[in-house]
């Protein structure tokens, strides 16, 4: 089984520009969550997506945004971009919504606001 | 939101001693997952343990869930270079999403 896919590996992006991130979940995982990962918070959760539908937000501002497709592919924007939202972003999917299930993280996309 | 802390937050020993890492909260769980991560990677989740006092061995790793569900532990036995890596607790309160710990450093000398 493939495990979790996130493209792109890296991302240099301006301040100011608008950047998205995709996720393709493990085969069958109908769950995709988002963390965002830094040297000073550590792993922070951003949202979850469970049937194309938003479960769980959060505490990000709403330049983060997210939606997840019929497929389970997911796909994470983040707008206006500020020098604070470099950090490494992580896609983890699960088999299903509910606590106890297992979470697979992907390599994470690695963004650069310069 | 939900405080995990992890001690200690760097550890550095010899190869072949033994390790315990600590995860408190005054929160309370319904599960807690565990994993390591490697620089540049996504952490490998290593196991999830969802009933008070549970324990579970995997090899030389040995996770303790404590009775009330605030807290855990992972006891290493006679690390090797390859557990060298950042661990990492991650608690969850009935959703999917996780919380998670500040991490632990570990590096094994050889």
């Amino acid at each position: 089984k493939a495990g979790v896919t996130q493209t792109p590996r890296y991302l240099i992006k301006t301040r100011g520009q608008q950047v998205t991130l995709s996720c393709s979940p493990i085969s069958g995982h109908r769950s995709v969550s988002w963390y965002q990962q830094t040297p000073g918070q550590g792993l922070q959760f951003l949202f979850e997506y469970f049937s194309e539908t938003q479960r769980n937000k959060g505490n990000f501002p709403g330049r983060f945004s997210g939606r997840q497709f019929s497929n389970s592919r997911s796909e994470m924007n983040v707008s206006t971009l500020e020098l604070g939202d470099s950090a490494l972003y992580l896609c983890a999917s699960s088999s299903g919504s509910r606590s106890g299930n297992a979470a697979f993280f992907g390599q994470g996309t690695r963004l650069t606001v310069v | 939101t939900q405080l995990l802390e992890q001690s200690p937050q760097f550890l550095s020993i010899q190869e072949g001693e033994n390790l315990t890492v600590y995860c408190n909260s005054s929160s309370v769980f319904s599960s807690l997952q565990w994993y390591r991560q490697e620089p540049g990677e996504g952490p490998v989740l290593l196991v999830t343990v969802v009933t008070g006092g549970e324990v579970k061995k995997l090899k030389r790793l040995t996770f303790q869930f404590g009775d009330a569900r605030k807290d855990s532990s992972l006891h290493i036995t006679a690390a090797q270079p390859g557990d060298t890596g950042l661990y990492l607790c991650a608690g969850q309160t009935g959703a999917n999403n996780l919380f998670f710990g500040t991490g632990t450093r570990l590096t094994v000398i050889p």
